[in-house]
């Protein structure tokens, strides 16, 4: 089945306690993204990656870090959470660029940084 | 600034009948327009996408319109269902070709009810 698989999908952690949520397509997919979801907002991307090794700064990159060493994995790294990086965490992926490619969101990341 | 605005923030009908959501954007260069339904604690999925040169787009009972000369879209549900309750999201594309952004909407709160 194509899709977008991220792990954990539940996260309690402490401040400054590094964590990495991981996120995985079986689709072939050239372009991946991470975008974070809070209430009263929109989407809100985190960082992008075009294709391997390449990766760019979304609207809010801070605190954030992402790597791309393979096509299929998009992994994101808080190095030291804040309460303020507690949001509900998608990862998406598209064919290519966004050019009228549809992209497909996974399941979501529930982050808590107490 | 790129904005993209959804009305109403919240809307209850009964079963069967049907309902227009409306999307509002502010945003250049345009490249498409894409309508997401995001069931709750779930990622978004796409019902349409559209260019400047598509007026309509059908997805079953989703129809979705553009006007790109007011910056308005609208998505009509016929007939709706229970499982049709969700958030509904409206995503403007712009940017220069390949190296699109997106700009999400809030969203719309649809809750059917029987």
């Amino acid at each position: 089945e194509a899709q977008v698989t991220q792990n954990p999908r539940y996260l309690i952690t402490v401040t400054g306690k590094k964590l990495t949520v991981t996120c995985s397509q079986n689709m072939n997919h050239e372009y991946m993204s991470w975008y974070r979801q809070d209430p009263g907002l929109g989407l809100r991307q985190i960082y992008y990656s075009m294709n391997v090794e390449v990766t760019d700064k979304g609207d809010v990159p801070e605190g954030y870090k992402v790597s791309r060493k393979e096509k299929r994995n998009f992994p994101l790294i808080l190095e030291s959470p804040s309460p303020n990086q507690t949001s509900l965490y998608f990862c998406a992926s598209s064919l290519m660029a966004l050019t009228y490619n549809e992209q497909f969101f996974g399941p979501g990341t529930r982050l808590t940084v107490l | 600034k790129n904005q993209v605005e959804q009305s109403p923030q919240s809307l209850i009908i009964l079963e069967g009948k049907n309902c227009t959501l409306q999307c509002n954007y502010t945003v250049s260069p345009f490249s498409n327009l894409r309508w997401y339904k995001q069931d709750t604690g779930r990622g978004p999925v796409s019902l349409t996408i559209m260019t400047f040169s598509e007026n309509t787009k059908s997805n079953g009972r989703y129809t979705a319109t553009l006007d790109a000369d007011t910056k308005q879209s609208s998505l009509h549900i016929t007939a709706s269902q229970l499982s049709d309750s969700a958030s509904y999201i409206c995503v403007v594309s712009s940017g220069p070709f390949g190296n699109e952004k997106l700009t999400f909407g809030t969203g719309t709160r649809l809750t059917i009810i029987p």
